[in-house]
């Protein structure tokens, strides 16, 4: 059972524009929000986060919404670069505890010239 | 440099044949984790630990066991590694069990025919 869900494998997008990745959650006990960033042969890194007491928060071209009632977040690049280019992982914890740490599947988002 | 190392980064084996992958951070972080990332599943707690000493379960933990003897090392050991635990593994730590920012490691490709 997928508790956080990107239904989105793949999302390409032109340089400039804004990127926006999305992410389903179904267990209502979760209370923080996480996007982590891969990039190919390496571990993910922490990216933005935001708690369930807010619906947005923002750090550089990075922005986090929460839709607590539909349990939906979303991530926002603007303006994208071709840095950005990687794979997005969501997750999502309880109590904000990392002992449990809930991940998506991921988008790969691709950046193009 | 703050960082969490894992070794190997590749690892080839054999059904049945005991390997131990390492973990270990120069954080003093008291909290780590062990994830396998599969295709379209993301990523997937195998075990943590809270402290030394303390260790729990994960989502996956079947064929998998930890030990947590000294702060820094985490190392994973799947006793009798089978094919269906190829996958890529990520060792990650934290300042805390309540902390949500997660450092994970490079990554271990292992392979088991």
């Amino acid at each position: 059972d997928q508790q956080v869900k990107q239904n989105s494998p793949s999302l390409s997008v032109q340089e400039g524009r804004i990127s926006i990745l999305n992410c389903d959650y179904t267990n209502s006990m979760f209370d923080y929000f996480l996007w982590y960033k891969k990039y190919p042969a390496e571990g993910p890194t922490f990216l933005i986060s935001i708690s369930s007491i807010k619906d947005k928060n923002e750090d550089g071209r990075f922005t986090v919404f929460l839709n607590k009632s539909a349990k939906h977040l979303s991530l926002h690049i603007v303006p994208s670069q071709p840095g950005d280019s990687a794979v997005y992982f969501c997750a999502a914890s309880a109590n904000q505890g990392a002992q449990k740490l809930v991940f998506g599947q991921g988008t790969r988002l691709t950046i193009n010239p | 440099e703050a960082q969490v190392t894992q070794n190997p980064r590749y690892l080839i084996t054999v059904t049945g044949k005991k390997l131990t992958v390492t973990c270990s951070q120069n954080m003093n972080h008291e909290y780590m984790s062990w994830y396998r990332q599969d295709p379209g599943l993301g990523l997937r707690q195998i075990y943590y630990s809270m402290n030394v000493e303390v260790t729990d379960k994960g989502d996956v933990p079947e064929g998998y066991k930890v030990s947590r003897k000294e702060k820094r090392n985490f190392p994973l050991i799947l006793e009798s590694p089978s094919p269906n635990q190829t996958s890529l593994y990520f060792c990650a730590s934290s300042l805390s069990w309540g902390g949500e920012k997660l450092f994970f490691g490079s990554g271990t490709q292992l392979s088991v025919l």
